[in-house]
């Protein structure tokens, strides 16, 4: 069970749209639709932003969309506002109930 | 409104055991399909998922980590207990706990409680 790969980092400008990508296997991220995002601030908690691959929790702003394709799962943020800086991480299901994370991903708004 | 909380030391010695305790409210962990996980985080660097136990009592732990890791559960306490056993310092870490309420993902999260192994 390796970590999710993601990249270190990534940056856009505020109104533009980022995807941040988060590849693994077929034995985790390509073999099911149980791929969540978390959105971390600094000193905070995570913050689950996407499930399911795809489904936003209540409160979360349609800005942030979820997909896949293969054994890499995306998530983009759209509109991109000041507020959306943060680190990110995902996280798939690798069946018998265990998770994996990915190493994170801090996404600068320039 | 769902809440936990994470408790223990703040600082143990390499080599000791270390006890963190999850007190939860908001959903029970009776309930069919209901987990609470642990999850910690090294200063700086991304989240590492540890351990799970459902309301059936089933358990999973990261398979690095399983031979130190032990959880268990007082349902009537609302608590979730993690054991990590011979410390180091490469555990410095935030520990979270986070409930799982159905699916495969962690609805929400505890605070976090920062554990430092040093002697």
């Amino acid at each position: 069970q390796s970590a999710l790969t993601q990249p270190r980092s990534v940056s856009g400008s505020p109104g533009q749209s980022v995807t941040i990508s988060c590849t693994g296997t077929s034995s985790d991220v390509g073999g099911y639709n149980y791929v969540s995002w978390y959105q971390q601030h600094p000193g905070k908690a995570p913050k689950l932003m996407i499930y399911d691959v795809s489904k936003r929790p209540s409160g979360v702003p349609d800005r942030f969309s979820g997909s896949k394709s293969g054994n890499t799962a995306s998530l983009t943020i759209s509109g991109l506002q000041a507020e959306d800086e943060a680190d990110y991480y995902c996280c798939s299901y690798a069946g018998s109930y265990i998770v994996v994370f990915g190493g994170g991903t801090k996404l600068t708004v320039l | 409104q769902i809440t936990l909380k994470e408790s223990g030391p703040t600082l143990v010695k390499p080599t000791q055991t270390l006890t963190l305790t999850c007190t939860f409210s908001g959903f029970s962990l009776s309930t069919s399909g209901v987990g609470v996980g642990w999850i910690r985080q090294p200063p700086g660097k991304a989240l590492e998922w540890l351990a799970l136990i459902y309301w059936n009592d089933d358990k999973r732990y990261s398979p690095s980590l399983k031979s130190r890791l032990t959880i268990t559960k007082d349902t009537s306490k609302n608590q979730v207990v993690l054991t990590m056993t011979n410390m180091d310092p490469v555990d410095t870490a935030t520990y979270y706990c986070a409930p799982i309420l159905g699916g495969t993902y962690f609805d929400y999260w505890g605070q976090g409680t920062l554990v430092t192994v040093s002697s």
